[in-house]
């Protein structure tokens, strides 16, 4: 059982340039969410999904753009990167998101450095 | 604004036990989690409490007190393998997480 898979594992960009990160569930959870982390600072969240073509925004969405085609996959995408955005990326997700002990899986994290 | 307090870092000895805190302030309250995260990984789920009291889980146990604002997490019998940050998060009434920066735990031998 994989659990929550992100790709790349490793990511350096230039100033301008875009990326998407990937993130894949196969435990047939319905929320889905992307998270930044970054030092001194607790995770933040970015944007996220309740369901195949529901997104929302969260906290810092500014600069992010997400799509979630299916429920297993949910994606997310910079369109023209900046330094700020240097950080660790996390894809969590669980089976909803507004009952009991919701707990979030989270995927290995995607390190992504922007020169 | 909505805020999660926990200490930056902790040290503590192999064997021996350690709490850590957490104060939050946030729009309404739907739960509060623990998650350890070792350096370079992912967080995982370590406990929830939702009522006023302590929830244990073998070595770890988890309070919380709701009119306080306050809730920690004790570990027993520390283990090398124990040295990792731990995160409290709060579910607010929007039923988003506000997480806290972590505690770094250090465990000597």
């Amino acid at each position: 059982n994989a659990g929550v898979t992100q790709t790349p594992k490793f990511q350096v960009l230039k100033t301008g340039q875009s990326m998407t990160l990937q993130c894949a569930q196969d435990m047939n959870h319905e929320y889905m969410s992307w998270y930044r982390q970054d030092p001194g600072m607790g995770l933040r969240l970015i944007h996220y999904s309740v369901g195949a073509g529901i997104t929302d925004q969260g906290e810092v969405p500014n600069g992010y753009n997400v799509s979630r085609l299916n429920k297993r996959e949910f994606s997310l995408r910079l369109e023209s990167a900046a330094p700020s955005q240097t950080s660790v990326y996390f894809c969590a997700s669980s089976q909803v998101r507004d009952f009991g002990a919701n707990v979030l899986t989270f995927g290995a994290g995607s390190r992504l450095t922007v020169l | 604004g909505q805020n999660i307090d926990q200490p930056t870092e902790m040290t503590a000895t192999e064997g021996a036990i350690v709490q850590i805190n957490c104060t939050y302030q946030t729009s309404g309250f739907n739960g509060l989690f623990w998650y350890q995260q070792h350096a370079g990984e992912a967080p995982t789920f370590l406990s929830y409490n939702v009522l006023d009291g302590l929830e244990e889980k073998g070595r770890f146990s988890s309070f919380l007190s709701r009119s306080k604002g306050y809730s920690y997490l004790l570990l027993k019998e520390l283990q090398m393998k124990d040295s990792a940050s731990y995160l409290c998060a709060v579910r607010d009434r929007n039923y988003q997480l506000i997480w806290g920066a972590g505690t770094k735990l250090i465990i000597k031998p």
